[in-house]
Order: C-alpha cells, then sequence, then structure tokens
C-alpha cells in the first residue's frame, strides 16, 4: 500500500483557479469512486471538502470541485480566496477495509 | 456536534510504546455505524492511515503498522485508544483520531491532533 501522489506545492492569485491532482492505482484510485479530499489548516481539525470523487459535504462552497479519470483525482478550487491558503490531501479507499492518503499539497494563494 | 479530542505523552523515548487515547462527545464508539480511526501526519510526507475499530470489536489495520499497532475501544468511558510498540525516531507525528464512515468512505470529524516525538 503507497501513498497516493501529490503535487508537493500549488499557488494562484485570488479569483484565479488551481488544481490539484492525486495519482494512485488501478488497486485504490483506478478502482474505487471513493476518492475524498481534506483541507488542512495549521493547528486545526482537517476538513472534509469531497467525498465520492466529486460531491461536496452541506456548508462546502461550489468553488471546491471534484473530478477522477483513471488513476488520478483532481481537485479544482475557482474564485481562489486567501482562506483557501492551507494543505490539500487525497485519500482513497484501497480495498480489504483499508485506507490510504496522498502525500499532502500545500496551497498558497499569492 | 461530534467531538474528538486526543490525550497522551507528547514524548516517548525510542524502543518503547507510545499510548494515546480519544474522548468522544456526541457520539458513540459502540455505535454500529461509524469506524473510530487513527491517523497520523508524519512530518513533510502526508497523512497516514493507522486503523480503525468497528462495534467495540471489528479492528483493520495498515498492513505496515499492522505488526506493532492495537486499536481498542472502551464503551463505557466512549473513547478508542491507539498503542504503537517498539516506536523509533520514525514515528515522531501528528497523531490525528477521526470518525469515519462506512458507507460514504470518508473521514467526517477530526481531533485537532497531538504531536508525539520519540526521543532517542
Amino acid at each position: 500500500q503507497s501513498a497516493l501522489t501529490q503535487p508537493h506545492s500549488v499557488s494562484g492569485s485570488p479569483g484565479q483557479s488551481v488544481t490539484i491532482s492525486c495519482t494512485g492505482t488501478n488497486r485504490d484510485v483506478g478502482d474505487y469512486n471513493y476518492v475524498s479530499w481534506y483541507q488542512h489548516h495549521p493547528d486545526k481539525a482537517p476538513k472534509l471538502i469531497i467525498f465520492d470523487v466529486s460531491r461536496r459535504p452541506s456548508g462546502v462552497p461550489d468553488r471546491f470541485s471534484g473530478s477522477k479519470s483513471g488513476n488520478t483525482a483532481s481537485l479544482t478550487i475557482s474564485g481562489l480566496q486567501a482562506e483557501d491558503q492551507a494543505h490539500y490531501y487525497c485519500c482513497s479507499y484501497a480495498g480489504a477495509y483499508t485506507m490510504v492518503f496522498g502525500g499532502g499539497t500545500k496551497l498558497t494563494v499569492l | 456536534q461530534v467531538q474528538l479530542q486526543e490525550s497522551g505523552p507528547g514524548l516517548v523515548k525510542a524502543s518503547q510504546t507510545l499510548s494515546l487515547t480519544c474522548a468522544v462527545s456526541g457520539g458513540s464508539v459502540n455505535s454500529g455505524t461509524y469506524y473510530w480511526s487513527w491517523i497520523r501526519q508524519l512530518p513533510g510526507k502526508g497523512l497516514e492511515w493507522i486503523g480503525y475499530i468497528y462495534n467495540s470489536g471489528r479492528i483493520y489495520y495498515n498492513p505496515s503498522l499492522k505488526s506493532r499497532v492495537t486499536v481498542s475501544a472502551d464503551t463505557s468511558e466512549n473513547l478508542f485508544s491507539l498503542k504503537m510498540t517498539s516506536v523509533t525516531a520514525a514515528d515522531t507525528s501528528v497523531y490525528f483520531c477521526a470518525r469515519f464512515s462506512p458507507d460514504l468512505y470518508f473521514f467526517d470529524y477530526w481531533g485537532q491532533g497531538t504531536l508525539v516525538t520519540v526521543s532517542s
């Protein structure tokens, strides 16, 4: 079970869009539509922002969207705001009641 | 509103056992609906799922940690625990507890995390 691969960092200016990729294998991301994304501000609890690849929990702005193609899932944040600056982690079901996370991506809002 | 709070020593000596507890409020560790989970944030390496316990009896572990980890629950205190044996510096992490929805495969409530440092 290997960690999902995410870019170490991405950046964008307020109002712009950024996309964070999450690459797994055909034993996790590619085999299940159970990809979730979490936003983590320092010293706070991580927050669920996307589940089932593209569904948003109640209260999460529609600026956050998710998608998947093959073994790669993506999180897109449009209309960047200063408060979006955080770390973002993807997560996938990996079979046999196990879960696997990504290495995390630091989003900087310029 | 479900709340989770981790507690335990912030410093553990190498080769010894790390022990953490997670107190749950607003939900029951014996609910039979959710899995109660441990996750850690490795420095510079992202999150790592450790394991979870369901209905106080079914337990699933990350295969890479299974030989050193035990997750258990205390239904009378409404908390669950993590024990990790033979720790090394590589186990220095922020440890989170979280609630997992097995129907929707996501972690919906998290604690704020507790830093555990392994010293030599």
